[in-house]
């Protein structure tokens, strides 16, 4: 079975501070997905990954599949970042979905 | 506007009192999922659907029902309740099998079984 782990559980930055938050897994896998969890709850996809790197406005994901690893970079953070972002990978099918702890991000103004 | 909808989204209830958890998507989606989020324990998937009358269990089965009868819509059902089963809950859908689209999750449900 797929182990995810993303560190760090809780990052405190100041508005404006370049951010990263890391995923590795242990077994191969054929996508990694990126979420954001917001306060109240709703979950929003930012990231579909299976190689390669990937931007969208100030937020930039990378994977590497020799390493296993997986990073989310948020630049120029902003308190509305402030957010759980959390890391799920999936390996052979739909049903071997692993999802990381979750990440806590606070950005301070 | 693209969108997964659940319902309801906050319930109290009571042990045993038979209960269904409505999920539909607007997308055309063929992959839906479900799953349940605890403290300390994260999101697990609950049940998943590849698409109409394809069902196949996550993780986390025991306790719920699921049915694809149509497209749009994946209901998940909670025969007889039990207070293990308070929990936030989401469904999401992609184009395909999760690895093959981005994934789209409605608001949440949070159950709590008294």
């Amino acid at each position: 079975k797929n182990e995810v782990e993303q560190s760090p559980q809780n990052l405190t930055a100041q508005e404006g501070e370049f951010i990263t938050i890391n995923c590795s897994y242990s077994v191969g896998i054929s996508a990694l997905h990126w979420l954001q969890q917001h306060p109240g709850g709703g979950i929003v996809s930012l990231f579909m990954l299976s190689s390669g790197k990937k931007k969208h406005g100030r937020l930039i994901a990378t994977i590497n599949i020799q390493e296993k690893h997986s990073s989310l970079h948020i630049t120029a953070s902003h308190p509305r970042d402030s957010a759980v972002y959390i890391c799920l990978t999936q390996s052979g099918s739909a049903r071997q979905l692993t999802f990381g702890s979750g990440t806590q991000l606070t950005v301070l103004p | 506007e693209a969108q997964v909808t659940q319902n309801p989204r906050y319930l109290i209830t009571v042990t045993g009192k038979k209960l269904t958890v409505t999920c539909s998507q607007n997308m055309n989606h063929e992959y839906m999922s479900w799953y349940r989020q605890d403290p300390g324990l994260g999101l697990r998937q609950i049940y998943y659907s590849m698409n109409v009358e394809v069902t196949d269990k996550g993780d986390v089965p025991e306790g719920y029902k699921v049915s694809r009868k149509e497209k749009r819509n994946f209901p998940l059902i909670l025969e007889s309740p039990s207070p293990n089963q308070t929990s936030l809950y989401f469904c999401a859908s992609s184009r395909r099998g999760a690895g093959t689209g981005e994934l789209f999750f409605g608001e949440g449900s949070r159950l709590t079984v008294l």
